[in-house]
């Protein structure tokens, strides 16, 4: 069964730093990957996906992701981060290879810009 | 363009009660997907709806139904509420299986006493 996994909880970046938010899938056949992000008390905004061709993936309001095939990985990525960024990030995996829009979410990383 | 629309944003009820949830999509497209948020239990899918066929449904029990209309508008149903149903549904739609992401709305909070 396709699992995407988001190791940490929280991240902490001060402003103007690059940061790094994790994901690691497990996938049976080919990845769809996406990292969506969620305001509070609002749905989930689509930022980035990767279904096949390079392997840095640029997305909205300046994020970029990574896949990596050997290591299994897909992090979201900033330059350099805004207090605005601060929201939560989620990570999906399409379920079945593309079949149905079916999409496993990870848990979560709740990302915390400081001024 | 308009985006998803969900109704109503914040209900409340009472355990064996029931409730609908509406959901229009963007226009234009035909794929509308179900998701239920809780803090326990993250984001779980329910079912997906595709030119008014449920084409995958997640892991619940039958008390949650939904259907799709011949408009790509879609609803879903939880009937004999239970305390753990509370949660956020939230609705999402695409314009197809190809393109891969999803549209969300900004979900039904749904609250059981």
């Amino acid at each position: 069964a396709q699992s995407v996994a988001q190791p940490e909880d929280q991240v902490n970046v001060a402003e103007g730093n690059p940061l790094t938010v994790k994901c690691t899938y497990s996938v049976s056949g080919n990845p769809y990957l996406f990292w969506y992000v969620q305001y509070p008390n609002r749905g989930l905004q689509f930022l980035l996906k990767y279904i096949t061709g390079d392997n840095l993936v640029k997305g909205s309001y300046g994020f970029e992701a990574e896949f990596n095939k050997s290591q299994t990985s897909f992090h979201l990525k900033k330059p350099s981060a805004l207090v605005s960024d601060s929201a939560l990030y989620f990570c999906a995996v399409r379920d079945d290879g593309g079949a149905t829009n079916k999409l496993i979410f990870g848990t979560g990383t709740l990302l915390a810009v400081q001024p | 363009k308009a985006g998803v629309t969900q109704t109503p944003r914040y209900l409340i009820k009472t355990r064996g009660q029931q409730v609908t949830l509406s959901c229009s999509p963007i226009s234009g497209h035909r794929s509308v997907s179900w998701y239920q948020q809780t803090p326990g239990q993250g984001l779980q899918f329910l079912f997906e709806y595709f030119s008014e066929t449920q084409r995958n449904k997640g892991n619940f029990p039958g008390r949650f139904s939904g259907r799709q209309f011949s408009n790509s508008r879609s609803e879903m149903n939880v009937s004999t509420l239970e305390l753990g149903d509370s949660a956020l549904y939230l609705c999402a739609s695409s314009l197809s299986r190809e393109t891969g992401e999803l549209f969300f709305g900004e979900g039904s909070r749904l609250t059981v006493l």
